[in-house]
């Protein structure tokens, strides 16, 4: 069974940084691409960040390109979301989401697999 | 960026109704069109994938259709358990972006 769990989130101030992890069990991590996509009840669901399987595509939003860094280790079974430079408006739930397809690419065609997500809430 | 309009945004309907939802791209993606379905307090569900494809498991009364700007959901046969909201997402250019949704509720 496909097991995605974040974990990482919590209050923190602006500016200051925060990292998200997900586990991965139930799949061979190192053959899929992962993503990380959040969601707000303002803004819906907003894509973040995807890394390809052995890490050479990377790819962010603009809205976090540069603060942002999306990292994973397969000898881990891990994805990582290290956030610097928090704002206001990165308060979100975050999701890790899986490839549905088999690739060395980041091309993908859905996500198939979401974890529960981990709250991130920056303020003041 | 791609802009992905669902409509309606919101949607009654009964038991055992056909329901259609659509989604608009501002520029054609080909058919890289995912849908999900998110209760509340969950993470989204993948329903369809290249706009027809159906997810393993995901009962065959859902269907997608449509290519370039202009795809459509139907659930036939509506059950109580498809009360939810519907999102679609476009991945043929990043950023990968989604649609704002359609909630399906009963009427």
């Amino acid at each position: 069974e496909v097991q995605l769990v974040e974990s990482g989130g919590g209050l923190v101030q602006p500016g200051r940084s925060l990292r998200l992890s997900c586990e991965a069990s139930g799949f061979i991590f190192d053959d899929y691409g992962m993503h990380w996509v959040r969601q707000t009840p303002e803004k819906g669901l907003e894509w973040v960040s995807g890394i390809s399987s052995n890490s050479g595509n990377i790819v962010y939003a603009d809205s976090v390109k540069g603060r942002f860094t999306i990292s994973r280790d397969n000898a881990k079974n891990s994805l990582y979301l290290q956030m610097n430079s928090l704002r206001d408006e990165d308060t979100a739930l975050y999701y890790c989401a899986k490839d549905a397809v088999l690739q060395q690419q980041l091309v993908p065609d859905a996500f198939d697999f979401w974890g529960q997500g981990t709250m991130v809430t920056v303020s003041s | 960026d791609i802009q992905l309009t669902q409509s309606p945004s919101f949607l009654s309907a009964s038991v055992g109704d056909r329901v259609t939802i659509t989604c608009r791209a501002s520029q054609g993606i080909s058919r890289y069109l995912a849908w999900y379905q998110q209760k509340p307090g969950k993470a989204p569900k993948l329903l369809i994938y290249v706009a027809s494809t159906l997810q393993i498991g995901v009962p065959s009364r859902f269907s997608g259709s449509g290519s370039g700007t202009e795809f459509t959901l139907t659930i036939n046969s509506l059950q109580p358990e498809d009360f939810a909201i519907y999102l679609c997402q476009q991945l043929k250019t990043y950023p990968l972006t989604f649609g704002g949704g359609t909630k399906v509720e009963i009427k």
